[in-house]
């Protein structure tokens, strides 16, 4: 099972909007609503933002929302923040019953 | 509070065996999967499998499978992880998360997470 493909890096100034794009294949992002998003800040456990491709967990921001296109999905966030900085996540239920996380993204904040 | 909480660090020798524990707590424990995963230094996160805590049903990663066990005591509210014979690229912090709640979102999302148990494999 292949990692889905993130970006290494991206970065933007405060106030200013990024996406992050995560792709996979028909097997796991294509096949199934089933796509999450986590950030995770340097030492700490992930924090899960994003699930069932779009939807918000409660007490997450706003500012952070999902989408899909066949096999890619992304995460944007708007109205960027210095506290945004930190390592994303993309993952996706698959068809053999696993679970398969992107390789990270590191946003850095300008 | 919802809450997993894992056991300390260790410091274990390439060919030892080992067993890592996490507890839950604030919730029904046998009404969750646990999952775990793995995270070497610098790296990004991969799924390792889970378990239903019910019936101790698993699924593994193929890259993990035959290489680590999954296990829960019902009676503490405890998921472990377990190695037979630990290896040096087996140093990662481990993290054991809990599924959104089954039947509609088994696999939707890992709320909440453990705060992670570093282990380190050296001679």
């Amino acid at each position: 099972q292949s990692a889905l493909t993130q970006p290494a890096s991206v970065s933007g100034s405060p106030g200013q909007s990024i996406t992050i794009s995560c792709t996979g294949t028909g097997s796991d992002v294509g096949g199934y609503k089933y796509v999450s998003w986590y950030q995770q800040h340097a030492g700490k456990a992930p924090k899960v933002i994003i699930y069932d491709v779009s939807n918000r967990p409660s007490g997450v921001s706003n500012r952070f929302s999902g989408s899909k296109a066949g096999i890619t999905a992304s995460l944007t966030i708007s109205g960027l923040q210095a506290e945004d900085e930190a390592d994303y996540y993309c993952s996706s239920f698959t068809s053999s019953y696993t679970v398969v996380f992107g390789g990270g993204t590191k946003l850095t904040v300008l | 509070e919802v809450q997993l909480v894992q056991s300390g660090a260790e410091v274990k020798k390439p060919g030892e065996s080992l067993r890592i524990s996490c507890r839950g707590s604030g919730y029904s424990f046998i009404g969750y999967w646990i999952s775990w995963v793995r995270q070497m230094p610098g790296k990004g996160l991969e799924w390792m499998g889970r378990i239903d805590p019910s019936d101790s049903y698993t699924d593994y990663s193929p890259s993990f499978q035959g290489h680590v066990s999954l296990s829960v005591d019902q009676s503490i509210s405890t998921a472990y992880l377990q190695w037979s014979s630990l290896k040096a690229s087996d140093t990662a912090t481990y993290y054991c998360a809990r599924h959104a709640a089954c039947p509609n979102h088994c696999w939707s999302w890992f709320d909440p997470w453990g705060q992670g148990t570093l282990v380190t494999v050296s001679s």
